[in-house]
């Protein structure tokens, strides 16, 4: 059975604070691994793909990267407004639905 | 990227009533869509996946009488909340996958419906 576990559960930074989220999984073939953005009260939007080991993946403050066995968020130089739930999934080769973790509540103070 | 919306946002009934949320592709076919539910502060549940023009797959532990999911058309899919009750009162999210994307791995998700049983 797939598995995504995400840590920390929550994370505090200071604006300017660098920090990286991890997203962990077992998958028997991984198709992709995805991560999301959610706001309060908003669906998931879509952030990246990854797809093989080694990749990585840059929008703005945010840079993803993937090994075999999990995956990273790096948020350089947060700001307020990068504050949200990340979430991570990831699609098996054999499924035919993603697997989400339960997600990274980040919050980033001025 | 593809969009995807709902509606309502947000509505309010009565116990023992049904509600319909529906979700459309505004941009692309989707031949799949699914269906989540969201408690607070809390991830995403899956609740069905939504395939155009046969029934819905659900998953273990969701009703299917209880939670009417129709896909008749490529851009719409309907989720119908039958005899609510206060405990469905949920945020309910849908997702679909472009076609157009390598590998259809990513999911485009709608804004949620907040839905509230009194």
């Amino acid at each position: 059975e797939d598995q995504v576990t995400q840590s920390p559960e929550a994370l505090r930074l200071q604006e300017g604070e660098s920090s990286s989220l991890n997203c962990s999984y077992t998958v028997s073939g991984l198709r992709g691994l995805f991560w999301y953005r959610q706001d309060p009260g908003k669906g998931p939007e879509f952030l990246f793909t990854l797809y093989s080991a080694g990749e990585e993946k840059e929008k703005e403050r945010l840079k993803a990267t993937l090994t075999k066995k999990e995956s990273f968020l790096h948020i350089t130089a947060p700001k307020p407004e990068d504050s949200a739930t990340y979430l991570c999934a990831v699609l098996d080769t054999n499924a035919g639905k993603s697997t989400f973790g339960d997600g990274t509540t980040l919050t980033v103070k001025p | 990227g593809a969009v995807v919306s709902q509606h309502p946002s947000r509505v309010i009934c009565k116990s023992g009533t049904s509600v319909k949320i529906e979700c459309r592709s505004l941009d692309f076919q989707a031949t799949t869509m699914f269906w989540y539910r969201q408690f607070p502060k809390q991830s995403l549940m899956l609740m069905a996946t939504s395939n155009e023009g046969s029934k819905a797959t659900y998953e273990q532990g969701v009703e299917k009488d209880k939670f009417l999911i129709n896909h008749a058309s490529l851009t719409l899919s309907t989720l119908t909340v039958t005899s609510a009750h206060p405990e469905d009162s949920s945020f309910y999210i849908c997702s679909a996958r472009d076609p157009r994307d390598r590998d259809l791995g990513e999911q485009y998700f709608g804004p949620g419906t907040r839905l509230t049983v009194t």
